[in-house]
């Protein structure tokens, strides 16, 4: 089945320890786009890619950096993660982006920052 | 840690009953709307979408309705069930750009 992958499901840190998340998709698509969800709280847009144009939200942190290797994974690197990092990390994927078009969801992985 | 998070506003309905989870967006230039479940610990699932070219679509005992004078979107569940239980997620996207927003969510609690 064609689907959105994200690894590790659970990741522990240790503050300001540099930490990678990932994604991947067998869907083809061309947008990944990658949110920030805290508790009770909607997905909140980080950036995402169209293609290997980064489009990065004008209110996330330098501290958040993103890759996209190929069109199928995508990376979510945190520099030095805070306390106020830790979250659900969610990896979306859109065949298109514009013209309305539904964003796919991996799993999540849930950060811990000890 | 992770900070404590806004209250989300719950629905509670009877096993059997019909819910309706309402929704005001924010930009009356959005295009598409979805409507998102997450259960806990999971991301958000694909319920329905609808195009603002029309006021109404069904799936299977699901029902979008989108009003756009007073940009309100409702989301009706039929003979709900306690799978149904979860956070419900309005999004709207704006024709021309290359993501959602998302609403604040509802917590829908089906009770036996």
């Amino acid at each position: 089945d064609a689907m959105v992958i994200q690894n590790p499901r659970y990741q522990v840190t240790q503050f300001g320890k540099p930490v990678t998340l990932s994604c991947s998709q067998t869907l083809n698509h061309n947008v990944m786009y990658w949110y920030q969800q805290k508790s009770s709280q909607a997905p909140k847009l980080l950036f995402h890619y169209y293609d290997k144009d980064f489009n990065n939200e004008a209110d996330t942190p330098d501290n958040f950096q993103s890759r996209r290797p190929n069109t199928s994974f995508c990376f979510l690197d945190i520099r030095s993660p805070g306390l106020g990092d830790a979250a659900m990390y969610l990896c979306a994927t859109s065949r298109e982006g514009t013209g309305g078009y539904e964003q796919y969801f991996g799993p999540g992985t849930r950060l811990t920052v000890t | 840690g992770e900070s404590v998070g806004l209250h989300l506003p719950t629905l509670s309905v009877q096993e059997g009953d019909n819910s309706i989870i309402n929704c005001a967006y924010s930009n009356s230039a959005s295009d598409y709307f979805i409507w998102y479940k997450q259960e806990s610990g999971k991301g958000p699932q694909f319920i329905i979408d609808i195009r603002s070219n029309m006021d109404k679509r069904q799936g299977q005992r699901v029902t979008v309705l989108l009003n756009k004078t007073v940009k309100h979107l409702s989301l009706q569940i039929a003979a709900t069930q306690p799978g149904d239980s979860a956070v419900y997620f309005c999004a709207e996207n704006m024709y021309g750009y290359n993501k959602l927003i998302f609403g604040a969510g509802t917590r829908l609690a089906v009770h036996p």
